[in-house]
């Protein structure tokens, strides 16, 4: 059990470029979440897979947003026409079940 | 609406002073509850739960009651150690869905 892995790390970028992240979670975990956590805040939640298939979708999540998880493995995390509000750390999460998640060490995102 | 709310820190205490972080929420139907607990460069990882009223969640000595008649969940440990200097989260996940709501998290540093 080698834990969540989230690539990259950190990602630099001017406004208006499209970024994507990647998220590898724990082998066998079927359900995946992405969350969005600013300085000071709590995380919140963008989207959630069961496999392969999309369940739920924040409606504060904007259409510059999407998400991706071919073969119910590891998902992508697109955004277009990066925007300064952007700006965040992305997390990821894993879990077997309902109740738990195990929480990659996430993407730190700036956009100048 | 689903929500969490959370004691405002930072929190200061000495090494085995008692903790009281106060959560409470608000949620349709009835949630499961959570505390995530983040340690100094380090993922969130899940510290304790409870999925039913009245149910106690307990883990490394901290301890929170799921009290649906006060919608409370509030985190205690008896005796703080250095160690446990970390931001905490309380969330609730709803019984109907997948998505997660987190408060906004309580910086606890404990000095020797």
């Amino acid at each position: 059990d080698t834990g969540v892995s989230q690539d990259p790390r950190h990602k630099i970028t001017k406004r208006g470029q499209n970024v994507t992240f990647r998220c590898d979670p724990i082998s066998e975990h079927n359900r995946l979440y992405w969350y969005r956590q600013t300085l000071g805040q709590g995380p919140e939640f963008l989207t959630y897979f069961q496999n392969e298939a999309q369940l739920e979708k924040s409606r504060l999540l904007s259409d510059r947003f999407s998400a991706e998880r071919p073969k119910g493995s590891f998902s992508t995390l697109e955004i277009q026409r990066t925007e300064q509000g952007d700006s965040a750390m992305y997390l990821c999460a894993s879990s077997p079940l309902p109740e738990t998640q195990y929480f990659g060490p996430g993407t730190r995102l700036l956009v100048l | 609406g689903n929500s969490v709310t959370q004691m405002e820190g930072p929190v200061t205490l000495s090494e085995e002073a008692f903790l009281t972080i106060n959560c409470t929420y608000t949620a349709t139907g009835y949630p499961s509850l959570f505390w995530y607990v983040q340690y100094p460069g380090e993922g969130l990882q899940l510290l304790l739960k409870a999925t039913k009223a009245d149910d106690k969640g307990s883990n490394k000595g901290f301890e929170a009651t799921y009290r649906k008649e006060t919608t409370s969940f509030h985190l205690e440990k008896g005796s703080v150690q250095v160690s446990d200097s970390a931001v905490y989260f309380c969330a609730l996940r709803r019984n109907t869905g997948n998505q997660f709501y987190f408060g906004t998290g309580t910086s606890l540093t404990v000095i020797p």
